[in-house]
């Protein structure tokens, strides 16, 4: 069965440049969300999307924008990076309407030096 | 506001025993909560939900329970796996607009 997409798998950039993340959802499935993990901390959730549309917001720096596409996948923009942006970055996706949790990715490991 | 709490500290379990997690909430209780596994690097993997009217719910060896008056789920591993070894995360919606919270998860270690 199909997953959740993410790429790149792993980033390296250095401070102060742009960073884009991309998640492809799983196909039906219409909401899509962004978390933030640090080592040894539960997600923090950045932002999401309900049907292409930014539906809820979280702590996500000014620095961050994120949107969906016409074809549901989902693309993460992080710009003038800092040492403290280095994270997994987890893009997950569920169907509003069936509570069967959320399906996540394997993430994109940032290391920003 | 709603706040989860897990134990911090790494559970070790001898393998075939019963692994118990607890997963606290504050304030009121939500519709729906949710346990996940995450391995170290990977994203978190869904395991079980459980509704505020249900009091237990099973899958195979996993078990989960809700008291909603004590605001507490627990998660069972019974005949417990080397290879269950992982962080488990707890979640709930608590404004039922299918935004979670998580908990911080408890990390799991059972021995050979």
């Amino acid at each position: 069965a199909a997953g959740v997409i993410q790429s790149p798998r792993h980033l390296i950039k250095e401070k102060r440049e742009t960073a884009t993340l991309k998640c492809y959802p799983i196909p039906r499935h219409d909401t899509v969300y962004w978390y933030q993990q640090g080592p040894g901390q539960d997600p923090q959730f950045l932002i999401s999307f309900y049907e292409k549309m930014q539906s809820d917001k979280g702590s996500i720096p000014d620095r961050f924008s994120a949107q969906q596409f016409s074809d549901y996948h989902s693309e993460l923009n992080m710009s003038s990076l800092e040492l403290g942006d280095s994270a997994l970055y987890f893009c997950a996706s569920s169907r509003r309407s069936i509570n069967y949790g959320y399906t996540f990715g394997s993430g994109t490991r940032l290391t920003v030096v | 506001s709603q706040k989860i709490e897990q134990n911090s500290e790494a559970l070790n379990i001898q393998e075939g025993k019963t692994a118990t997690l607890t997963c606290n909430y504050t304030n009121y209780s939500p519709a729906y909560l949710q346990w996940y596994r995450q391995d170290p690097g990977r994203g978190p993997v869904f395991l079980l939900l459980i509704r505020e009217n249900e009091k237990e719910k099973r899958k195979e060896r996993l078990k989960v329970t809700f008291d909603t008056t004590l605001k507490q789920s627990l998660f069972h591993i019974t005949a417990s796996q080397p290879a269950d070894s992982a962080t488990y995360l707890c979640a709930l919606d608590p404004g039922g607009n299918y935004q979670l919270i998580w908990g911080a998860g408890t990390k799991l270690i059972i021995k050979p």
